[in-house]
């Protein structure tokens, strides 16, 4: 079962506009993470959390950012969205470092 | 630059028939963990290894960690339709704080 959920699963936004894309989590796991995955490919980390008020920029450059306010709530925000930025953004949580990752059904984001 | 990579990147197989994908990584790893993703899902967590030379099975999925800690497998017997989509291994380097996903191994099986 989910225990990890994101809003919106689909979005079609015009250039420049501001989102914000969700995530909640029911497990009380302190490590949170966005992950950006094109179709078929790889996942990209781009931001990570280990707690309340802590946040981190993954391996790979973005341009959004995210916030901890928080345990159960990890945002990611884009200012200024841009057609480079579609794709898919998975937010994923953990009990720690070396467990496994519980993984929300995903943001498909389409920026035209 | 990339530190995990896997091998094949796509593999289609008979239904019946067995299959193995192959994870392999620059740097020795502290534990490795293993990913499937259907179709238009997300990934879901399968297994972790944590030691060395560590086997672990799965009905009809085995996983494997390597002596040196730098790779591992997954290898499926007697595929099904249902075993369709992309397999992850994941890793944190030794010394490091973060799961690396390798480059994923997508199969398909053909009824």
């Amino acid at each position: 079962e989910a225990d990890i959920y994101q809003t919106p699963r689909y979005l079609v936004i015009g250039t420049g506009k501001k989102i914000t894309l969700e995530c909640s989590q029911t497990m009380g796991h302190d490590k949170m993470y966005w992950y950006q995955q094109d179709p078929g490919m790889e996942l990209h980390l781009i931001h990570y959390s280990y707690g309340v008020n802590s946040t981190e920029k993954g391996d790979l450059s973005s341009e959004s950012t995210v916030s901890r306010i928080r345990t159960e709530h990890f945002p990611l925000t884009l200012e200024s969205a841009r057609p480079s930025h579609t794709s898919q953004y998975l937010c994923a949580s953990s009990e720690t470092a070396n467990y496994g990752y519980t993984f929300g059904s995903g943001t498909r984001l389409t920026v035209v | 630059g990339q530190q995990v990579m896997q091998i094949p990147q796509y593999q289609h197989v008979q239904e019946g028939e067995d299959f193995t994908t192959y994870c392999n990584s620059s740097t020795t790893l502290s534990n490795i963990q293993w990913y499937k993703q259907r179709p238009g899902g997300h990934p879901v967590f399968l297994i972790q290894l944590v030691k060395s030379g560590e086997v672990k099975k799965q009905k009809r999925l085995t996983f494997q960690f390597g002596e040196a800690k730098k790779n591992s497998s997954l290898h499926i017997t007697a595929t099904q339709t249902t075993d369709v989509g992309t397999y992850f291994c994941a890793g944190i380097p030794t010394g490091a704080n973060n799961l690396f996903f390798g480059t994923g191994t997508r199969l398909t099986v053909i009824p």
